[in-house]
């Protein structure tokens, strides 16, 4: 069992949310930022986005719209939410630690998801 | 953002080195040091290679390195092995603090 692990449903309907959450198994989860990192089948690496337990936020522009973070400390886990999904988002999804100035050192296992 | 641009494949023999690029731009590799490389064998996780541009986290083997001049990144494999048969990503910061991916690049070990 790694340090991150994500869950969530594996089949989401075209314009509905997609929701996944990824546990953090120590107590890191406020030394750290966190990502979300996608790959549809067969194709490269798309980050979507990170967040700091302090609040600071970032997405990537093409996804800025439908993405929204957060972050519990209590539970120590962060969550992705994509709205009005398509077929276009049918991909591997990610969970990474962001060590900043060293990058993403510590990813989950992925969960597919698909848009169907 | 565009995504940094990489070439679609290299190859290699057993021993050789071999050099993947990673272009971008000044908002990006050329904006910072903040330049890292990432590995993923078929249905694996990736994984952190290179940060910084040019640091290998604890227990990445040496035969791997990176450098940066410009706007472009480059990771050099040294004495390539099958085992290095996967692809590779280049990664960076923007100057808005966001990140960028490469496209990828398949490396075949002939």
């Amino acid at each position: 069992q790694g340090l991150l692990q994500e869950s969530g449903p594996g089949l989401v309907k075209p314009s509905e949310t997609l929701s996944l959450s990824c546990f953090v198994s120590d107590d890191s989860i406020s030394a750290y930022f966190w990502s979300w990192i996608r790959q549809p089948p067969g194709k490269g690496l798309e980050w979507i986005g990170y967040i700091h337990h302090s609040g600071d936020t970032n997405y990537n522009p093409s996804l800025k719209s439908r993405v929204t973070l957060s972050l519990d400390t209590s539970k120590t886990q962060f969550s992705l939410r994509l709205s009005s999904v398509t077929a276009a988002d049918t991909a591997v999804y990610y969970c990474a630690r962001l060590d900043w100035g060293v990058g993403l050192d510590n990813w989950g296992q992925g969960t597919l998801v698909t848009v169907s | 953002q565009s995504a940094l641009t990489q070439p679609a494949s290299v190859s290699g023999s057993p021993g050789q080195s071999i050099t993947i690029s990673c272009t971008g731009s000044s908002r990006d590799v050329g904006g910072n040091n903040y330049v890292s490389w990432y590995q993923q064998h078929p249905g694996r996780v990736p994984k952190l290679l290179i940060y910084d541009v040019s640091n290998r986290p604890s227990g990445v083997s040496s035969r791997f390195s990176g450098s940066k001049s410009g706007n472009t990144a480059s990771l050099t494999i040294s004495g390539l092995q099958a085992e290095d048969e996967a692809d590779y990503y280049c990664n960076s910061f923007t100057t808005r603090n966001i990140l960028v991916f490469g496209g990828g690049t398949k490396v075949t070990v002939l």
